[in-house]
């Protein structure tokens, strides 16, 4: 069974940094692209960064681009976003899934149950 | 950037069929892929490749694609349908994944 688990998340003022975590279990996590989704309260899906399997390619929104950081650590089976120069924007529900394939059939077939980031003074 | 439009809401009675759109420029020629989002839920892949289904997703859940809409058909509309539904594509131009702005499905 494939789960997904996040962490990391919390309360961190505007211009602060914080580091998400998503501890991956139930498939080859080294042969699967992985990605973070947020979601704003009361608003839709807005798709953050996709991670390659390899770990070479990176993709970002252009809302967090120069920003924020998708990395992976295999031996972990786990993937990261860390967050720096955070804005009030910022605030949203994080979801780790994973990525069907890089590319143009890409979809997330599986989510975790998101971490909470709230950015406020 | 390649842009998906939904419209904000669906509403439907309770046996009937509902058709939620998700319109985009040519979005014929790409793959469009749906998810269902409960209240206080993480999103559910629905259909994939257009029309696909995971395993564990109701028959009743159909996609279709072309031109400048793809469309998701739920037939048999039951209560526990009532959710947020959301359309995705990659965008190749930018290497980006996009998503609709999502439709609220009311069962009426």
């Amino acid at each position: 069974e494939v789960q997904l688990l996040e962490s990391g998340g919390g309360l961190v003022q505007p211009g602060g940094s914080l580091r998400l975590s998503c501890a991956a279990s139930g498939f080859t996590f080294s042969s699967y692209a992985m990605s973070w989704v947020r979601q704003a309260p009361g608003k839709g899906l807005e798709w953050v960064s996709v991670i390659s399997d390899s770990g070479v390619n990176t993709y970002y929104a252009d809302s967090v681009k120069g920003r924020f950081t998708i990395s992976t650590d295999n031996s972990k089976n786990t993937v990261y976003l860390q967050m720096n120069s955070l804005r009030a924007e910022d605030t949203a529900v994080y979801y780790c899934a994973k990525f069907s394939r890089l590319g143009e059939l890409s979809f997330f077939d599986y989510w975790g149950q998101g971490t909470l980031i709230s950015v406020s003074s | 950037s390649y842009v998906l439009t939904q419209p904000p809401s669906v509403s439907v009675a309770p046996g009937k069929t509902a058709r939620i759109t998700c319109g985009g420029n040519n979005i014929g020629s790409k793959s469009v892929h749906w998810y269902q989002q409960k209240p206080g839920q993480a999103p559910v892949l629905v259909i994939y490749y257009d029309s696909d289904r995971p395993s564990g997703i109701p028959e009743r859940f159909s996609g279709s694609n072309s031109g400048n809409t793809a469309t998701l058909t739920i037939t048999r509309v039951e209560a526990g349908d009532e959710a947020d539904y959301y359309c995705q594509v990659w965008d190749s131009s930018g290497d980006h994944v996009v998503f609709g702005g999502g439709t609220k499905l009311t069962v009426l």
